[in-house]
C-alpha cells in the first residue's frame, strides 16, 4: 500500500529556532515535494526534488531549504523560523515519466507547524 | 506561469443530490493534465479524478465526473448521489507535461470546502 509519512502531526517552535520537517515514502518514487497549505491560498509549492541530491525551487522557497540524501527521504528545513511560517506543511511523492498515470502525487498527512 | 482559480470557497449539498464544483485555469501550454484532489477532515489528500488535455472525452470515476472545456479553460467536477463521506476540501490542480529529466509539479487552486448535509 502506498505510504507517505511525516515525522510530526503537530509542532510548536519559537521564533528563530531551526526546524526540521521530515518526510519518508516507501514507494521508490523519484519525485518528492514540499507544499504549504494556507486558508484561501490552497497549496503552494516550496521545493521539489526529482532525484537524490537534486532540488528545484518552487513558488515560495524564501526562508526554506531542503535536503535529499536518500531516495526515500526529503527534509524541509526552516533555518530561522518566523511567525509567518506558521502553516500546514504537506509532503508528497510521485513516480517520474510516462505514462501519465505515473504523475499522481501521493500525500502525507501533513504537519501543523506553529511558530510563536 | 499557470494559474488555477476556484471561485467557490464553500458549498453545501444535501445527501443524495448532485453538486458541481467549478475550476478555471490559465495557461499557454497545449499539453497538460488536470486533477481534482480531495482532502477529508483527517487531512490526507487523495486523488479523485484526472483528465489529460489531449483527450476530448470527459473523465469519469464512479460518482465523480468532470466537464472539461479546453477552449474555455474550464474543468468542473460533478459529484452525483452525494454521500456524507464526500464532505471535504476539494482542490483543482494543473500539471504541464514535462520531459522525464525534470520534475512534474502541480499548481493548485484555492480549494472549495464541500459539506454534505444529511
Amino acid at each position: 500500500d502506498v505510504k507517505v509519512t511525516q515525522s510530526s502531526r503537530y509542532l510548536v517552535k519559537r521564533t528563530g529556532e531551526k526546524v526540521f520537517l521530515e518526510c519518508v515514502q516507501d514507494m521508490d518514487h523519484e519525485n518528492m515535494f514540499w507544499y504549504r497549505q494556507d486558508p484561501g491560498l490552497g497549496l503552494r509549492l516550496i521545493y521539489f526534488s526529482y532525484d537524490v541530491k537534486m532540488k528545484e525551487k518552487g513558488d515560495i522557497p524564501e526562508g526554506y531549504s531542503v535536503s535529499r540524501e536518500k531516495k526515500e527521504r526529503f527534509s524541509l528545513i526552516l533555518e530561522s523560523a518566523s511567525t509567518n511560517q506558521t502553516s500546514m506543511y504537506l509532503c508528497a511523492s510521485s513516480l517520474r515519466g510516462w505514462p501519465p498515470n505515473y504523475y499522481e502525487q501521493f500525500f502525507g498527512p501533513g504537519t501543523r507547524l506553529t511558530v510563536l | 506561469a499557470q494559474t488555477v482559480t476556484q471561485s467557490q470557497p464553500e458549498m453545501s449539498v444535501q445527501e443524495a443530490e448532485t453538486v458541481t464544483l467549478s475550476c478555471t485555469y490559465d495557461t499557454s501550454e497545449n499539453n497538460y493534465y488536470l486533477f481534482w484532489y480531495k482532502q477529508p477532515p483527517s487531512r490526507q489528500m487523495i486523488l479523485v479524478i484526472r483528465q489529460e488535455a489531449y483527450k476530448q472525452q470527459n473523465a469519469t470515476e464512479n460518482r465523480f465526473s468532470v466537464n472539461f472545456q479546453k477552449a474555455a479553460k474550464s474543468f468542473s467536477l460533478k459529484i452525483s448521489d452525494s454521500q456524507l463521506g464526500d464532505t471535504a476540501m476539494y482542490f483543482c490542480a494543473f500539471m504541464k507535461h514535462v520531459e522525464e529529466t525534470s520534475g512534474s509539479r502541480l499548481t493548485f487552486g484555492e480549494g472549495t470546502q464541500l459539506t454534505v448535509n444529511p
